[in-house]
């Protein structure tokens, strides 16, 4: 089965530093990996997607995304953080079923925190 | 285009009652998947509907159950509620496509006294 791991269940920065929130996935196969945001009471929403397509992966509020092979890593980063990018972050692989369609297995989240 | 729609958003119940969630998906996904997230076990997959049919099962007790509706609206019930059940119950729909991305609503946040 599909897994992925997120080191640090929380990351904090600086408003205007480099934000950088790490995932490691482990499969068998070329996974497909996500990254989403949860903010406070919310469901989630879709920052970005690979799906082995190119490797840098550009998504919405200025993060992006780059799949390493060689490393087994889909790390998010974003090169400036802003006030508004403080949520919870959540990497996901898809896995498909034996039974068609598809499930997330999610990491178990970062907390980013940005402090002024 | 409206996005997925989950009633109610927040209730409360006691322990061995039961429960109903609503989900309205995106018009035109006919894939309804739902997901308990709780702070000690984090996002888990319950189960997955596609054409009023429950295609895939995660690891619950039988408490929970779910159903599509042929217009793709699902509810799922959880029975004799357990104070282990409070949880943020998020449902999500999808394309029939085989790249796996989820489209969620806001979850319905389930308290059990």
């Amino acid at each position: 089965a599909q897994s992925v791991t997120q080191l640090g269940s929380h990351v904090s920065v600086s408003e205007g530093a480099l934000v950088l929130l790490r995932c490691n996935y482990s499969s068998s196969v070329p996974p497909y990996l996500f990254w989403y945001v949860q903010y406070p009471n919310q469901g989630l929403q879709l920052l970005l997607k690979y799906t082995s397509a190119a490797t840098l992966v550009k998504g919405i509020n200025g993060f992006e995304a780059e799949f390493k092979k060689s490393e087994t890593s889909f790390h998010l980063t974003k090169p400036s953080a802003h006030m508004s990018d403080a949520a919870e972050y959540f990497c996901a692989v898809s896995d498909q079923l034996t039974g068609g369609g598809n499930k997330l297995t999610f990491g178990t989240g970062t907390q980013l925190k940005v402090e002024l | 285009k409206a996005g997925v729609t989950q009633t109610p958003r927040y209730l409360i119940k006691t322990r061995g009652q039961q429960v109903t969630l609503s989900c309205s998906p995106i018009s035109g996904h006919r894939s309804v998947s739902w997901y308990q997230q709780t702070p000690g076990q984090g996002l888990q997959f319950l189960f997955e509907y596609f054409s009023e049919t429950q295609r895939n099962k995660g690891n619950f007790p039988g408490r929970f159950s779910g159903r599509q509706f042929s217009n793709s609206r699902s509810e799922m019930n959880v029975s004799t509620l357990e104070l282990g059940d409070s949880a943020l119950y998020l449902c999500a729909s999808s394309t029939p496509t085989n790249t796996g991305e989820l489209f969620f609503g806001e979850g319905s946040r389930l308290t059990v006294l």
